[in-house]
């Protein structure tokens, strides 16, 4: 059965600083997604960034960066210049691709990283 | 999140009643998951649907039910409601094809209180 790890409960940062999440995975799974979310009191669940499993390229968007190891199942998130709106619970998510491309198999998510961001 | 729309929104059910939570896609997807979120905690899976006329179980089944009534629409039922179920229920799908892995969308959640 797959699992996916955060082992840190909370996280705090000054603003403009960096910080790094950390989440690792068991599978396997060759062909799956990794993904993390943002969810603010609102409960909302907002997209941050996502990797495919087959690309070594770690993916980027903007301030957020992943260091996805796949030989070690690891997928950390780097948050750059944090801002007070980072402040938010984080969940790192894995989804596995059936064949066919079209379907998927468990979505399973962390337990979740209290980051908060002081000024 | 337009495409995923749960209802209700908020329900208080006594402790032995039934309920069901709704769930529907307008966006063609396959796959269909139902979750519950207690508070400070993360996401768990109850069930899940691959594909229309499949139906899966997660890490925390019991006491719910599903019915995969169509491509569009995945029902979480409550048969006999304990204080325990009282917790925010999220459903979610995910595009395939071209779309494969780009994001997962979220329905708004389903604050359910069991008193």
């Amino acid at each position: 059965a797959q699992t996916v790890t955060q082992s840190q409960p909370e996280m705090s940062v000054q603003e403009a600083e960096t910080v790094t999440l950390s989440c690792t995975y068991d599978t396997s799974e060759s062909n799956y997604y990794l993904f993390w979310y943002k969810q603010p009191p609102s409960r909302q669940m907002i997209l941050v960034i996502r990797q495919e499993a087959y690309k070594q390229q770690n993916a980027t968007e903007n301030r957020f960066s992943v260091n996805f190891q796949k030989a070690a199942k690891s997928f950390s998130l780097k948050i750059s210049d944090s801002q007070l709106g980072d402040t938010a619970m984080y969940f790192c998510a894995f989804m596995k691709l059936l064949a066919g491309g079209t379907s998927y198999g468990k979505l399973t998510f962390g337990q979740g990283t209290i980051l908060t961001v002081h000024p | 999140n337009a495409g995923v729309t749960q209802t209700p929104k908020f329900q208080v059910l006594k402790t032995g009643q039934s309920m069901t939570l709704q769930c529907a896609q307008d966006m063609n997807h396959n796959s269909m998951y139902w979750y519950r979120q207690d508070p400070g905690m993360g996401l768990r899976l109850i069930y899940y649907s691959a594909s229309e006329g499949t139906t899966d179980k997660g890490e925390v089944p019991n006491g719910y039910n599903v019915s995969r009534l169509n491509k569009r629409e995945f029902s979480l039922r409550l048969e006999s409601a304990a204080p325990s179920q009282t917790s925010v229920y999220f459903c979610a799908s995910p595009p395939g094809g071209t779309a494969s892995g780009n994001t997962i969308y979220f329905g708004e959640g389903s604050w359910l209180t069991v008193v």
